[in-house]
Order: C-alpha cells, then structure tokens, then sequence
C-alpha cells in the first residue's frame, strides 16, 4: 500500500532534550516536506527537499532541522525542543512533475507536547 | 510572498444540502490541491487541480488559472463531510514551497 508513515505518533517530551521524528514514503517520490499545524495559525511548512541532500527552507524553519540521505526517509530532528514547538506535525510527500509537483500525499501526524 | 485566501471560515449545513468553498490567491500557481481534515486530524486529498474542472462523486473542483481562484462543490452534503477543507498552492515562484489557505470549517447536521 502506498503510504506516508510517521513515528511516533504522540510524543511527550521536556524542554531541551533531543528528538527526532521520523517520515518515511514508499512511492520514490522525489519531494518529501515538514509541516506544522496549530490552532488560528493553520498548516505552515517547515522544510522541504527536493532529492537526496537537497533541502530548502519553509515558512517556519527556527528550531528544526532536516537530512535527506536516503530518498524515502526525511526526518525531522528537535535539537533542543522547546514549549512553542509543541504542535501537530505532519509530514508530506509527492512526485516531481515540470516545474512543480503532483499531488502531495500525508502521513497521519505526529502531536507532539514539550512541557 | 503569495496570499491564499479562503472563503466562507466557516460553515453550517443542513444534510442534503449544496455548498461552495472558495480558494484565492494572489499569484500564478504550479499546484494546487484541495483537502479533507477530518475530526481525527486526518488530511485527505480530495483534488489535485492546477487548472480544470474535475469530478469524483459528490464532489467537483474547478480552478481558473487565469483568474487566480479555484472552487469546490460538495453536493447533497452527509455528516460525514464535517471538518475543515483546505486549498495548498506551490506558487510559480519562489522554489517548492507550499502555502495553505486557513481552511473553511464544514459543520453538516443530521
């Protein structure tokens, strides 16, 4: 089945102690991409890649990082999370189509709680 | 950087009813797709429409390039269409990046 997974789905941590979340796609897309969601702020993006070792900047990068070394996974790493990264996460994924994308495929989301 | 405005914020239906969600933006467009999130949080693509008209099931989509708005129908609504319905973009330019709409939030009551 094709599919976007996330691990873990929930996950409650303490300031500043390290994480990574993980997102993995079995349609050997070329485009993978971090959002996040929160109440009155909507869905905004975080990161993106467009191939392995090739990762841009979102919206909303302060605080996060990225590594594409392998086309299907792209995880998403807290160095030292803090209480206004708490937030629902999703991750994305799609082919490269021209000069764009097709459509874009997500995982279930990753509701994370940094107290 | 582009806008992408959605219309109405929200929304209370009646089952059975007809409704129409509206997506502006300010700049041409590489893609746009339309989505279902769910009550449990799930995001589901509905459409995938940069331009044209596309149909499946109960619901329709329409995107205007040229006039920089895309449309979606949702006809002969269930409660099971409640949620909130967002439009994504991937502007033109400015590289890959994608901008949500803030979503329109469908109530449907039984």
């Amino acid at each position: 089945e094709a599919q976007v997974t996330q691990n873990p789905r929930y996950l409650i941590t303490v300031t500043g102690k390290k994480l990574t979340v993980t997102c993995s796609q079995n349609m050997n897309h070329e485009y993978m991409s971090w959002y996040r969601q929160d109440p009155g702020l909507g869905l905004r993006q975080i990161y993106y890649s467009m191939n392995v070792e090739v990762t841009d900047k979102g919206d909303v990068p302060e605080g996060y990082k990225v590594s594409r070394k392998e086309k299907r996974n792209f995880p998403l790493i807290l160095e030292s999370p803090s209480p206004n990264q708490t937030s629902l996460y999703f991750c994305a994924s799609s082919a490269r189509r021209g000069q764009g994308t097709s459509e874009q495929f997500f995982g279930p989301g990753t509701r994370l709680t940094v107290l | 950087g582009i806008q992408v405005e959605q219309s109405p914020p929200d929304l209370i239906l009646q089952e059975g009813a007809n409704s129409t969600l509206r997506c502006n933006f300010s700049d041409s467009v590489n893609n746009l797709q339309w989505f279902h999130q769910n009550p449990w949080g799930q995001l589901i693509n509905l459409f995938y429409i940069p331009s044209g008209t596309k149909q499946n099931g109960r619901l329709s989509a329409t995107t205007v390039a040229t006039e920089r708005y895309s449309l979606l129908y949702i006809s002969s609504s269930q409660t099971t269409d409640s949620g909130v319905y967002f439009c994504a973009v991937v502007p033109h330019t400015g590289g890959f990046k994608t901008i949500f709409g803030a979503g329109t939030r469908l109530f449907v009551k039984a």
